[in-house]
């Protein structure tokens, strides 16, 4: 069984400052990773995946991710917050059967 | 706009009573996922409709249901409802062309049981 662990409830950044939300996760298999965002009172966005090939992953919105095996962990940036950027964002992964295990979420708070 | 589209979009209702909430997949996805958010348990993995068979189950209640229609179309049905099952109800679907293991989410339907 797939599970993610997101490190940090909360996260607040000033605008123009780096982001970056943590995640780990636990696949008996290759995983299938993600990154959602939720902005409030609407459904998930797909920001970026990982499926196979190269670890860097580019999303959209200017956020990237990289799997790193050795680390079990896939964690997102961006290089400049945004005020837009302001919402929840969930790690998914997925071990190939297409269910999603989700991580508890991260709220970003941008500060002008 | 993930063309996954969830109806209601809010429904109120007692304890005890039964609903159905209802979801188009996009156009060519066969599968159809449902999930359940709510703040004490997260996003949770409900169950999975493959072209119309069901492929995978989740966390889901025996006294929740789901099918999936010969048109794509899914209904999840939560019957006794308790004040515990308040919560937003996603819809997903994939499977169509170039992207098999990505899911798109519809709005959600917010349930409050009262």
């Amino acid at each position: 069984a797939q599970s993610v662990t997101q490190l940090g409830s909360h996260v607040s950044v000033s605008e123009g400052a780096l982001v970056l939300l943590r995640c780990n996760y636990s696949s008996s298999v290759p995983p299938y990773l993600f990154w959602y965002v939720q902005y409030p009172n609407q459904g998930l966005q797909l920001l970026l995946k990982y499926t196979t090939g190269a670890t860097l992953v580019k999303g959209i919105n200017g956020f990237e991710a990289e799997f790193k095996k050795s680390e079990t962990s896939f964690h997102l940036t961006k290089p400049s917050a945004h005020m837009s950027d302001a919402a929840e964002y969930f790690c998914a992964v997925s071990d190939g059967d297409y269910k999603l295990s989700f991580g508890a979420g991260t709220t970003v708070t941008v500060r002008a | 706009d993930s063309g996954v589209t969830q109806t209601p979009k809010h429904l109120i209702t007692a304890t005890g009573q039964r609903v159905t909430l209802r979801c188009s997949p996009r156009s060519g996805d066969l599968s159809v996922y449902w999930y359940q958010q709510s703040l004490d348990q997260g996003l949770q993995f409900l169950i999975q409709y493959y072209n119309g068979e069901e492929r995978a189950k989740g966390n889901i209640l025996e006294r929740f249901s789901a099918q999936q229609f010969p048109d794509l179309h899914s209904e999840l049905n939560l019957s006794s409802l308790e004040l515990g099952d308040s919560a937003l109800y996603f819809c997903a679907s994939s499977g169509g062309q170039g992207h098999y293991n990505e899911q798109f989410f519809g709005p959600g339907t917010r349930l409050t049981v009262l």
